[in-house]
């Protein structure tokens, strides 16, 4: 089984700055996949980033990175020159490896809140 | 950009009465899914679906849930008596491979069990 813990409902930060959300999770499995998916108001979630967890390296998208620490089970999410459309629910997921991957486990979210 | 549609949007339904929420994903998708959140919880797996038949699914997905793909194209889920506790943002989703562990997503149809 695999759980999740995001533990911050909301966050904000100003237009160009970084803010990092978290995420923690516990899993049984030795081969998972760990994602961050972006649920903009009334639109549908759509994936950030990906990480396998075989890879020491973190992944990274454009503005978009995470601090994976495995030993831990962490996975935050770093945005970068945060813009407005970053404003939305961030939510963070873990899928079993090769064969189940896209059954996902998700966190609560968090919401971002991004300031002029 | 392809994408996952849902209808509808918003269900209003009465206590005991059956409800079906449908979906149409990505063309070239083989791989088919719905997840529920509810009000400030988590989003749920419900059920995979794959080859036409269900592939896996939770505990939550009991006897009164049902899904199938009846044309070739929607992908439907059945909720045949519902209860108070099945009000819910209800997402389909799909994916052409389950070797990356992405999902596309649809917005979501809000279940209100009345």
């Amino acid at each position: 089984a695999q759980t999740v813990t995001q533990s911050q409902p909301e966050m904000s930060v100003q237009e160009a700055e970084t803010v990092t959300l978290s995420c923690t999770y516990d899993t049984s499995e030795s081969d998972y996949y760990l994602f961050w998916y972006k649920q903009p108001p009334s639109r549908q979630m759509i994936l950030v980033i990906r990480q396998e967890a075989y890879k020491q390296q973190n992944a990274t998208e454009n503005r978009f990175s995470v601090n994976f620490q495995k030993a831990a089970k962490s996975f935050s999410l770093k945005i970068s020159d945060s813009q407005l459309g970053d404003a939305a629910m961030y939510f963070c997921a873990a899928g079993k490896g090769t064969g189940t991957a896209s059954k996902l486990t998700f966190g609560t979210g968090t919401r971002l809140q991004v300031m002029l | 950009e392809p994408e996952v549609t849902q209808t509808p949007s918003h269900q209003v339904t009465q206590m005991g009465q059956e409800v079906i929420l449908r979906c149409v994903p990505i063309s070239n998708h083989l791989y088919f899914y719905w997840y529920r959140q509810i009000l400030g919880q988590k989003v749920e797996f419900l059920v995979s679906f794959y080859n036409n038949e269900i592939s896996e699914k939770s505990e939550i997905f009991d006897d009164q849930f049902s899904v199938e793909r009846p044309d070739g194209s929607n992908f439907t889920l059945k909720i045949r008596s519902t209860k108070l506790e099945d009000s819910a943002m209800y997402f389909c989703a799909s994916t052409r491979t389950q070797l990356t562990g992405e999902l596309f997503f649809g917005e979501g149809s809000r279940l209100t069990v009345l």
